[in-house]
């Protein structure tokens, strides 16, 4: 499984941009790169997963480079309710099955 | 629709005694995952269940770890004798079953149960 890194914590206001960006150098061919988030108290929840260039949902944006070695999460207008740890997981997908590896994560404090 | 639930929310027990701990994951998942977190520490995986079977129990700790899933619904995770190292969050996950590679599958949480072990 391809070991992640991401910053320990991140500090932003209510309204900007946060992008968090995670590195996965040894990332092979059949991975995708997932996010997930979680408050505390409550178990880790998913927020987007791509495979290569960008994918955006609702919730947040992924941009993924062309060589696949790292992502960004874009969370787009941050509130106080986005505080959290957020992780970046590296896998290849199995029949569904999801060994997930969570590393350290970011944890975000978003202040008024 | 109900997520994944678990229970209890939070059991504070002696050290040596037993403790069961349930998950109900989401109706027709047939993919079951046991992760904790304890103190300090990364959230690591414990086990996976796909329906009734143990498809990679290869994160559990030692066999006083136990789980089962009878009937491919809900799980158990009994631990027996409790230790202090015990203590932690306990998660559990579930999924559904989607076949071949370059497809994924979001896995849903539970809230988790903390567990003392005193």
């Amino acid at each position: 499984l391809a070991k992640t890194t991401q910053p320990i914590s991140m500090d932003s206001y209510e309204g900007q941009e946060v992008n968090i960006t995670c590195s996965h150098n040894n990332i092979a061919t059949n991975d995708y790169i997932t996010w997930y988030q979680q408050f505390p108290s409550q178990g880790p929840r998913f927020i987007i997963q791509g495979y290569k260039t960008k994918v955006t949902n609702e919730v947040a944006s992924l941009f993924i480079p062309a060589d696949r070695k790292s992502s960004t999460l874009s969370l787009p207008r941050v509130s106080l309710s986005d505080t959290a740890v957020y992780y970046c997981l590296v896998d290849a997908p199995r029949g569904g099955f999801q060994k997930l590896v969570f590393g350290t994560g970011t944890r975000l404090l978003v202040s008024p | 629709e109900a997520g994944v639930t678990q229970f209890p929310s939070h059991s504070v027990i002696e050290k040596g005694q037993t403790v069961t701990l349930r998950c109900d994951p989401i109706s027709g998942h047939d993919n079951l995952y046991w992760y904790r977190r304890v103190m300090g520490k990364e959230i690591k995986f414990l086990l996976h269940f796909v329906k009734e079977s143990k498809q990679d129990e290869s994160g559990m700790p030692n066999n006083r770890f136990l789980a089962e899933r009878t009937g491919g619904t809900y799980s158990t995770l009994k631990v027996q004798p409790a230790e202090l190292e015990d203590s932690g969050v306990y998660f559990c996950a579930s999924s559904d079953t989607q076949g071949g590679v370059g497809v994924n599958t979001e896995a849903f949480f539970g809230q988790g149960t903390r567990l003392t072990v005193v």
